[in-house]
């Protein structure tokens, strides 16, 4: 069965920096489309980033410009650097693959992940 | 950017119950609409995709439809199992999600 499990969550100073890994099990990981969603405590679901197969990468104006999302094939892994680091970034985070492989843009999330929760305080 | 309205916030309903969420958004997505059930503390699953589809291994109670801008979530028959919020998810445009509807005992 699919797996994806996130780690690099935790305890970050505000303006400060986090890296989250996510790796996928039990699927051909560099056929698929890879998001980032977030979910702040007692709120709804944010998709946050996403980078498809090929590489294309696209984010939430809310992080654009402070996070980067960058995956790495060769170890079924998916990433997202979190720079500048605000209080509003407190979140659990999963992340969620595409239903189909080789989507052309954006599908819908047919994998998700437990979660990793980030907590931005000083 | 596409916004997403879910109407409504919260529902008070009885096992049995047909109940019906709706999901508008801001410009035409076409079909290129997901419905997701979330139980606390779990990630979301995935419900239907393509405004209509079932994924598998989703109970029939379970349909959507919808085109455009207007969706909906119809349950045709509440079971105790299906107490939980859910979300729809835009994907035209990369995705927007709504804000949740949680469906609770009445």
């Amino acid at each position: 069965e699919v797996q994806l499990v996130e780690s690099g969550g935790g305890l970050a100073q505000p303006g400060g920096s986090l890296r989250l890994s996510c790796v996928g099990y039990r699927f051909t990981f560099s056929s698929y489309s890879m998001n980032w969603v977030r979910q702040a405590p007692g709120k709804g679901l944010e998709w946050v980033s996403y980078i498809s197969s090929g590489n294309t990468k696209d984010y939430a104006d809310s992080v654009k410009g402070r996070f980067t999302i960058s995956r790495d094939n060769a170890k079924n892994s998916l990433y997202l650097q979190m720079n500048s680091l605000r209080a509003e970034d407190t979140a659990v985070y999963y992340c969620a693959r595409d239903r189909i492989a080789y989507s052309s843009s954006c599908d819908s999330f047919g994998f998700w992940g437990q979660g990793t929760m980030v907590i931005v305080s000083s | 950017d596409i916004q997403m309205t879910q109407s409504p916030s919260t529902l008070s309903a009885s096992t049995g119950d047909r109940v019906t969420i709706t999901c508008r958004a801001s410009q035409s997505i076409g079909s290129w609409l997901a419905w997701y059930q979330q139980k606390p503390g779990k990630a979301p699953d995935l419900l239907i995709y393509k405004a209509s589809t079932l994924e598998t291994g989703v109970p029939s109670r379970f349909s959507g439809s919808g085109s455009g801008t207007e969706f909906t979530l119809t349950i045709s028959s509440l079971q105790p199992d299906d107490f939980a919020t859910y979300y729809c998810q835009q994907y035209y445009t990369y995705s927007t999600f709504g804000q949740g509807t949680k469906v609770e005992m009445k």
